[in-house]
């Protein structure tokens, strides 16, 4: 059974920094690429940022490039992201996700985490 | 970026219902459109994928069509479970966007 359970998140004054982690299992994780999305407290799904399967190439959204790091550790199954310079509207329950694809990045997401709550506020 | 709209944002339906949802691209996205269903509290779930093509596990009550700019999401007979809200999501070019939402409520 895939499961993706995220961690790290919690309390951070603005200007902060967080990194959450992302445990994957039941699947071969080097296989496959990987995303965040946030989703703000009552509103919808915002993309972050995806990495490849070794960990290669990545992609981040205007809001937060710059400013959150992606990586991964595929001999540990885990997915990170470092986010710095963090701001009041970073606050959201941040999901990590399962590309659909095997190996290609296709930025559709088939498992998602339960998610964790980043909280920005002094 | 490609702007999602989905309509209506709200629908009120019992069970049994017939439903249907509609997603709208900025631009023509092909048949790149995928739909997830997110109840409160909860992680999205991916229903659809590829426009029409229906996800492992996932009842068969639920369809999706279209291409290029126009998508729909239907579910033939609404279940008590079904009560949710709804995303279309484009993942034709980066960033991938998402819909801002359908919530289906209980008449």
């Amino acid at each position: 059974e895939v499961q993706l359970v995220e961690s790290g998140g919690g309390l951070v004054q603005p200007g902060g920094s967080l990194r959450l982690s992302c445990a994957a299992s039941g699947f071969t994780f080097s296989s496959y690429a990987m995303h965040w999305v946030r989703q703000a407290p009552g509103k919808g799904l915002e993309y972050v940022s995806a990495i490849s399967s070794n960990g290669g190439s990545t992609y981040y959204a205007n809001s937060v490039k710059g400013r959150f790091t992606i990586s991964r550790d595929n001999s540990k199954n885990t997915l990170y992201l470092q986010m710095g310079s963090l701001r009041a509207e970073d606050m959201a329950v941040y999901y990590c996700a399962r590309d659909g694809s095997y190996y290609d990045i296709t930025y559709y997401f088939d498992y998602w985490g339960q998610g964790t709550l980043v909280t920005v506020s002094s | 970026d490609i702007q999602m709209t989905q309509s209506p944002s709200s629908l009120s339906a019992s069970v049994g219902d017939g439903v249907t949802i509609t997603c709208r691209a900025s631009q023509s996205i092909s048949s790149v459109l995928n739909w997830y269903q997110q109840k409160p509290g909860k992680a999205p779930n991916l229903l659809i994928y590829a426009a029409s093509s229906l996800q492992s596990g996932v009842p068969s009550r639920f369809s999706g069509s279209g291409s290029g700019t126009e998508f729909t999401l239907t579910i033939s007979s609404l279940q008590p479970e079904d009560f949710a809200t709804y995303y279309c999501q484009q993942s034709y070019s980066t960033p991938p966007t998402f819909g801002g939402g359908t919530k289906v409520e209980i008449k």
